[in-house]
């Protein structure tokens, strides 16, 4: 079957680095989606892999290991608004979305 | 660009009322459309696929009967949520995805239904 395992909820300090693992089983593979959810909104976009190797886009990185069927998402410099649930989803051989059940980061003072 | 719109953003209903739900890719063409359900503290849960111009394929457990969707063209799809029950409360995401690439989807804001 297909499944996608990701923490329930994480905890991090103000300012500091946090790091959200995300493991993918899934038919066939043809990327993998970070996605950033505020209560009450629709999922925002935040990177798409599809090669092995790290993808850094400001405060926030993406890492992809196919070989391994693992990603993370790495936050730095963490601000209040951070405070989100972040979504991994991989998509499979029919380009399908399979969806992790989020980890929501709670981002303390 | 690639901007999704969703109306109405809010909705409250009596039960046993039907409720259609817009929504519309602004800037692109849909070839297909996503319907999403997401309950509090739950991650999004597919309900169906549709692509222009053909019935919808819904996912396992889904009432196609009770959630009709219709994809009449390349830029709007509706959900109508009918004979509407308090268990049918939810936050319900559409997303588009278009000829350009084959796997990003753009997502709308959303709908909160509340049925009483």
């Amino acid at each position: 079957g297909q499944n996608i395992d990701q923490p329930t909820e994480m905890t991090a300090t103000e300012g500091a680095i946090v790091q959200i693992n995300c493991t993918y089983q899934t038919s066939g593979f043809n990327g993998l989606f970070w996605y950033q959810q505020h209560a009450g909104e629709a999922p925002t976009f935040l990177s798409y892999n599809v090669l092995d190797g790290l993808e850094e886009k400001g405060r926030f990185s993406s890492f992809l290991s196919r070989s391994k069927g693992y990603s993370y998402l790495l936050l730095k410099e963490l601000q209040m608004k951070d405070s989100a649930s972040y979504l991994c989803a991989a998509i499979d051989s029919n380009y399908q979305l399979i969806w992790g059940a989020g980890t929501k980061l709670i981002i303390k003072p | 660009g690639a901007v999704v719109s969703q109306h109405p953003s809010r909705v409250i209903c009596k039960s046993g009322t039907s409720v259609k739900i817009e929504c519309r890719s602004l800037d692109f063409q849909a070839t297909t459309m996503f319907w999403y359900r997401q309950f509090p503290k739950q991650s999004l849960m597919l309900m169906a696929t549709s692509n222009e111009g053909s019935k919808a394929t819904y996912e396992q457990g889904v009432e196609k009967d009770k959630f009709l969707i219709n994809h009449a063209s390349l830029t709007l799809s509706t959900l109508t949520v009918t004979s509407a029950h308090p268990e049918d409360s939810s936050f319900y995401i559409c997303s588009a995805r278009g000829e350009l690439a084959a796997y990003e989807q753009y997502f709308g804001p959303g709908t909160r239904l509340t049925v009483t």
